[in-house]
């Protein structure tokens, strides 16, 4: 076991284009959450996954955000049309199917860092 | 809503002094608490946690209390060593729920 792994972990992409970010959670862990954090900021909810039906999504989560878990493993995030506003540190973090949600405590990944230029 | 608030930083500190970052927090009813610690270049890892009023939670010689009379949970270590250097987040969560709602951070710089 490896962790909650991100990919990539560095974008760079010019505004108007569309990005997509990969998340692989700890295998047996059927519970999948994304969250955004900008400098100086902490991490704020973006949307989570069990399995692969998507419960909950911020209002962070403009119509330009979308998030899948297709088969309830790995999770991608995509943005279209990026904005400089977007530029963020996107986080991936899973916890089992036991355990009591938060209270459990995440894995984290170690995150993938969006610029927008 | 809900909010957590901590202390800015950085906070510099010289290795074995004592450190606590403070946090408060605004919450309906009886909401989790955690310390969440990010060293550079990695994912946040849980530190510790309290899930009611007066626990205390502990793990690596850090500890906080769980203060519901003044809603606050402050982060605290007798020595703290160069190793700990990193960002400390605190964080509530609501019974029932699966997301967290975190402060800014606090960064913590401990110089040999």
């Amino acid at each position: 076991d490896t962790g909650v792994s991100q990919n990539p972990r560095h974008k760079i992409t010019k505004r108007g284009q569309n990005v997509t970010f990969r998340c692989d959670p700890i295998s047996e862990h059927n519970r999948l959450y994304w969250y955004r954090q900008t400098l100086g900021q902490g991490p704020e909810f973006l949307t989570y996954f069990q399995n692969e039906a998507q419960l909950e999504k911020s209002r962070l989560l403009s119509d330009r955000f979308s998030a899948e878990r297709p088969k309830g493993s790995f999770s991608t995030l995509e943005i279209q049309r990026t904005e400089q506003g977007d530029s963020a540190m996107y986080l991936c973090a899973s916890t089992p199917v036991a355990g009591t949600g938060a209270n459990y405590g995440y894995t984290f990944g170690s995150g993938t860092r969006l610029t927008v230029v | 809503g809900d909010s957590v608030t901590q202390m800015e930083g950085p906070v510099t500190l010289s290795e074995e002094a004592f450190l606590t970052i403070n946090c408060t927090y605004t919450a309906t009813g009886y909401p989790s608490l955690f310390w969440y610690v990010q060293y550079p270049g990695e994912g946040l890892q849980l530190l510790l946690k309290a899930t009611k009023a007066d626990d205390k939670g502990s793990n690596k010689g850090f500890e906080a209390t769980y203060r519901k009379e003044t809603t606050s949970f402050h982060l605290e270590k007798g020595s703290v060593q160069v190793s700990d250097s990193a960002v400390y987040f605190c964080a509530l969560s609501q019974p029932g729920t699966y997301k967290y709602i975190f402060g800014t951070g606090t960064r913590l710089k401990v110089l040999a």
